[in-house]
């Protein structure tokens, strides 16, 4: 069971926008610390995809989006592409029982 | 561009000891951190450990009991040690580096890892 709660799937045509959540705690994502989001293509390393809630590494196109409020953050997409059917993972660091970096679960996007 | 790559035996039996090694090709391991994560088959993933090129560590509290992180400057490798492994431990293992920009890096970010490697645990 993960620290940060995100949904097993979501589902989306091409073109359409899809959200997807990362709920955490006090300890977590509601003490401060930033989320980061990865992207995982099957049989292959996470990639990532936005860091400290809402920026983007160099090449990550301006269709992803994120955003943070209190305990919970969200990654969306807008234009869905067919390229972005993948797994989705937040995360961030929490302080209990000591500091330590933390990972939803991950979302399984499809895109239909 | 920085490169890693996991190395280590692919089966290890219950009860022993898990050694991986991350080779660092294309960078320096100085001045940045290295965390070791996991994932199980069709599972989430899972951060392990990290440590600073100067030898400070941090580890998942969940697993810190069975778990060193080391590293060789001088070969531009950091290792992990997972002793008593059961089933539970079965999964890919990845290493990854630690984004620093600015002259300050991030303990919880990662912007570079190594393609991964399967361990199985089974007698």
């Amino acid at each position: 069971q993960s620290v940060l709660t995100q949904p097993p799937s979501v589902s989306g045509a091409p073109g359409q926008r899809v959200t997807i959540s990362c709920t955490g705690s006090s300890s977590n994502i509601g003490a401060g610390y930033d989320v980061h989001w990865y992207q995982q293509l099957p049989g292959s390393a996470p990639k990532l995809l936005i860091y400290d809630n809402n920026n983007r590494p160099s090449g990550v196109p301006d269709r992803f989006s994120g955003s943070k409020s209190g305990t919970s953050a969200s990654l969306a997409i807008t234009g869905l592409q067919a390229e972005d059917e993948a797994e989705y993972y937040c995360q961030s660091y929490d302080s209990s029982p000591s500091p330590h970096v933390v990972f939803g679960g991950g979302t399984k996007l499809t895109v239909l | 561009q920085v490169q890693l790559q996991e190395s280590g035996p692919g089966l290890v039996k219950p009860s022993e000891t898990l050694s991986l090694t991350c080779t660092v090709s294309g960078g320096s391991i100085s001045g940045y951190y290295w965390s070791w994560i996991r994932q199980p088959p069709g599972k989430g993933l899972e951060w392990i450990a990290f440590i600073y090129y100067s030898g400070s560590t941090n580890y998942n509290p969940s697993l810190k009991s069975r778990v060193t992180i080391s590293l060789d400057t001088s070969e531009n490798q950091f290792s992990l040690r997972l002793t008593s492994v059961t089933a539970a431990d079965t999964a890919v293992y990845y290493c990854a580096r630690h984004r620093c920009t600015g002259g300050s890096c991030y303990l919880g970010l990662f912007d570079s890892w190594g393609q991964g490697t399967l361990v199985t645990v089974s007698s």
